[in-house]
């Protein structure tokens, strides 16, 4: 069965950096898309960016461009978020999300998806505090 | 970026009663060339991750029960929860994947009456 495994909880200081991993099994991980997505205590979803294992593109939400770098590792089907500079308000649960409806882009030469998420992670709970 | 405002904020239903959420985008979520609205929903419990019930406004993801349905178009749209059971209560939120960034709305939270 399809499975994303993330890595346990973390307490960060203000100005460092967090890597959260997402380790994916079940199916074939370069045929599938990575997001990643937040929610702050008590608060919605926040879709921070996305990463297409197969060929290592990515798309970042401007509100984090500069400061948050997504990759995989195809050789043991793992995605990571790097998030830097933390501040308070970056305290969230985050989450990875897989897409797997996919489509091939005669305009891009690439596949691409459909970005709606139909397996989540757990979660990773990023504290920042002082 | 694509706002979606999702009514009521909460809500209550008794057992058997049907629950509706409504989503409205500031902006279509019709592509046009494929005629397929860019919308999903998902549930989310207490604790637990999203679960994605609906995607292209209307198509039930695999497991979903039947008394979970999508509809609309354009800039409107609603999830409806026909016979209500104890194990829908959660909160619902609304997705748009037309474009980047994508964006959920603020959820429903849906209770017992």
């Amino acid at each position: 069965q399809v499975q994303l495994v993330q890595s346990g909880a973390e307490v960060k200081k203000p100005g460092a950096s967090v890597e959260v991993s997402c380790k994916a099994s079940g199916y074939t991980f370069a045929s599938s898309g990575i997001s990643w997505v937040r929610q702050a205590p008590g608060q919605g979803l926040e879709w921070m960016g996305w990463i297409t294992p197969y060929n290592g593109n990515t798309h970042y939400d401007q509100k984090f461009q500069g400061r948050v770098t997504m990759t995989t590792d195809t050789s043991t089907s793992t995605a990571y978020m790097e998030l830097r500079s933390l501040r308070s308000d970056d305290t969230a649960v985050y989450y990875c999300a897989r897409s797997s409806l996919r489509f091939y882009s005669d305009s891009s030469g690439y596949y691409s998806f459909y970005w709606f998420f139909d397996y989540w992670g757990r979660g990773t709970l990023v504290t920042v505090s002082s | 970026d694509i706002v979606m405002t999702q009514s009521p904020d909460s809500l209550a239903v008794s057992l058997g009663e049907r629950a509706t959420f409504n989503c409205k985008s500031s902006q279509s979520v019709l592509y046009s060339s494929n005629n397929k609205n860019y919308l999903a929903w998902y549930q989310q419990k207490p604790g637990q991750p999203p679960k994605l019930l609906i995607y292209w406004a209307s198509i039930r993801e695999s497991g979903v029960p039947d008394r979970f349905s999508g509809s609309g178009s354009g800039t409107d749209f609603t999830l409806t929860i026909n016979s209500l059971q104890a194990e829908d209560v959660a909160v619902y939120y609304c997705q748009q994947y037309y474009t980047t960034p994508y964006t959920f709305g603020q959820g429903t939270k849906l209770e017992i009456k």
